[in-house]
C-alpha cells in the first residue's frame, strides 16, 4: 500500500537558518512525488513535483530511491515560508494523490 | 475560470440531517477528487470521477457518503444522517487525466461542523 510518512510535525527554524522537511515512503515501484503546501488562510497548492526538478521559491526536493526520501530543503529561510507543508505521492498510473500528515513550518525572526 | 469553487464555505448540521457539497472545478479539467481533512491530518481521499465515471469509491468512509459529477463538469458530495465524526473539512481538487505530474488544484474546501 501506498504510504507518506512526515515524521515531524512542527519544525521551527530562525531566519536565514536552512531548512530540511523529511519525507520518507512506501511504493514498491516508482513513484510521482510532490510537495504541496497551505499558507495561511489560503489553499492548498502545488510548491514543487520530482519530475521537474525545479527550484521554486527557493526549495528543492530530490528524489532518493534508495531511501525512498524526498526531503524539501531551502539553504535560507525567510519568515513567509511559514506555512503548512504535505507530501504526496502518486503512481504513474495517476491514481489519485496520498498525503502525508504534514509538516508546520515556522521561521522565527 | 477562477479554478475550483466549492459551496458553501461553511456549514453547521445538526446530527441525523443530511448535507450536500458542491464543487465546480476548472472547465477544463476532466477529473475531479474529493478529500476530507480533519485537524492535524493531511486530506484523505474519499473518492473521484473521470468525466461523469466514478473510478473509485471504496475509499468512502461509510455507505452515507454519496458522490455524484452527472455532466462530469459540477460534483457533488452528499452525507446521509451526519454524524459528529463527520465534522471536518471536505476538500476538491481536479486535474487533467494522464497529467498527474502537473498536480491538482484545490479548491477552498468546505468546513462541515456537526452539533
Amino acid at each position: 500500500a501506498q504510504r507518506v510518512t512526515q515524521p515531524e510535525k512542527l519544525l521551527s527554524v530562525f531566519k536565514g537558518a536552512p531548512v530540511e522537511l523529511k519525507c520518507n515512503y512506501s511504493y514498491s515501484g516508482s513513484p510521482e512525488l510532490f510537495w504541496y503546501v497551505q499558507y495561511s488562510r489560503q489553499r492548498l497548492q502545488l510548491l514543487l513535483r520530482h519530475i521537474s526538478r525545479e527550484s521554486i521559491k527557493g526549495f528543492t526536493a530530490d528524489l532518493n530511491k534508495g531511501e525512498t526520501s524526498f526531503h524539501l530543503k531551502k539553504p535560507f529561510a525567510q519568515e513567509e515560508d511559514s506555512a503548512m507543508y504535505y507530501c504526496a505521492l502518486s503512481d504513474p498510473g495517476n491514481t489519485p494523490l496520498v498525503f502525508g500528515k504534514g509538516t508546520r513550518l515556522s521561521v522565527i525572526a | 475560470d477562477t479554478g475550483v469553487s466549492q459551496d458553501p464555505r461553511h456549514k453547521i448540521t445538526k446530527r441525523g440531517q443530511n448535507v450536500t457539497f458542491r464543487c465546480d472545478p476548472i472547465s477544463e479539467h476532466n477529473r475531479l477528487y474529493w478529500y476530507r481533512q480533519t485537524l492535524g491530518q493531511g486530506p484523505e481521499f474519499l473518492t473521484y470521477f473521470q468525466n461523469e465515471a466514478q473510478l473509485e469509491k471504496s475509499r468512502l468512509l461509510s455507505d452515507r457518503f454519496s458522490a455524484e459529477r452527472p455532466k462530469g463538469s459540477f460534483s457533488t458530495l452528499e452525507i446521509q444522517r451526519t454524524e459528529q465524526g463527520d465534522s471536518a473539512m471536505y476538500l476538491c481538487a481536479s486535474s487533467l487525466s494522464g497529467r498527474g505530474s502537473y498536480g491538482y488544484t484545490f479548491g477552498s474546501g468546505t468546513r462541515l461542523t456537526v452539533v
